[in-house]
């Protein structure tokens, strides 16, 4: 089936910071791919909805300036969060629609740590 | 607010035995109802999915049941193993084919005992 990669799968940085998380899509082209973050113990909750050649879909609350979103080709999205903070440590998940659109495919997940 | 609703939240089933997970929606909109499987630190990963014209779906062990009047949906684990622990969703999702995005319930933690 199809791939997602996400990169890194662990970083740990010190508040203030910025941290770029990238999403690839393998063997796929995805002209959307979704970023999701889960805190423990908790559903995934949609973030962002990135769109190759045009600005990203923010959801309610979601602070644009703070969670930066780039879909630079079709098979990379990159979400960079910007002068983090301890309460953005999460487990942040990316996914992409398939090359039929018939289902998602998630990444391995980026877990982020802000000391 | 949360569009797709599931439970338990938490499960244990014996080893052999049938776990059940429920989920119910709203929006009439959705045409798209997947289970993920999830375990710690990893992504989650496709389990099953029915799309609203069919009432079941049986893959393996795993049984989608879809009851569209009720908007509810159910997973079926016949014959649970220890290695089925882990946390499910139930998500719904709206033309999945133009790229919407999944509305995942809040999750079920199952543990199967030996």
């Amino acid at each position: 089936g199809a791939v997602v990669s996400q990169h890194p799968s662990r970083v740990i940085c010190k508040s203030g910071t910025s941290v770029k998380i990238e999403c690839r899509s393998l063997d796929f082209q995805a002209t959307t791919m979704f970023w999701y973050r889960q805190f423990p113990k908790q559903s995934l909750m949609l973030m962002a909805t990135s769109n190759e050649g045009s600005k990203a879909t923010y959801e309610q609350g979601v602070e644009k300036d703070k969670f930066l979103i780039n879909h630079a080709s079709l098979t990379l999205s990159t979400l960079t969060v910007t002068s983090a903070h301890p309460e953005d440590s999460s487990f942040y998940i990316c996914s992409a629609p398939g090359g039929q659109g018939s289902e998602q495919y998630f990444g391995p997940g980026t877990r982020l740590t802000v000391t | 607010q949360q569009q797709v609703k599931q439970s338990p939240q938490s499960l244990i089933v014996q080893k052999g035995g049938i776990s059940i997970i429920n989920c119910a929606y709203e929006n009439t909109a959705f045409d798209y109802f997947p289970w993920y499987q999830q375990f710690p630190g990893k992504g989650p990963a496709l389990l099953i999915a029915i799309r609203p014209d069919v009432s079941e779906k049986k893959e393996g062990r795993f049984t989608i049941s879809f009851n569209k009047s009720a908007k509810q949906f159910s997973l079926h684990i016949m014959d649970s193993q220890p290695g089925d622990s882990a946390t499910y969703f139930c998500a719904a999702s709206r033309n999945i084919n133009s790229g919407y995005a999944l509305n995942f319930g809040k999750g079920t933690s199952l543990l199967v005992t030996p």
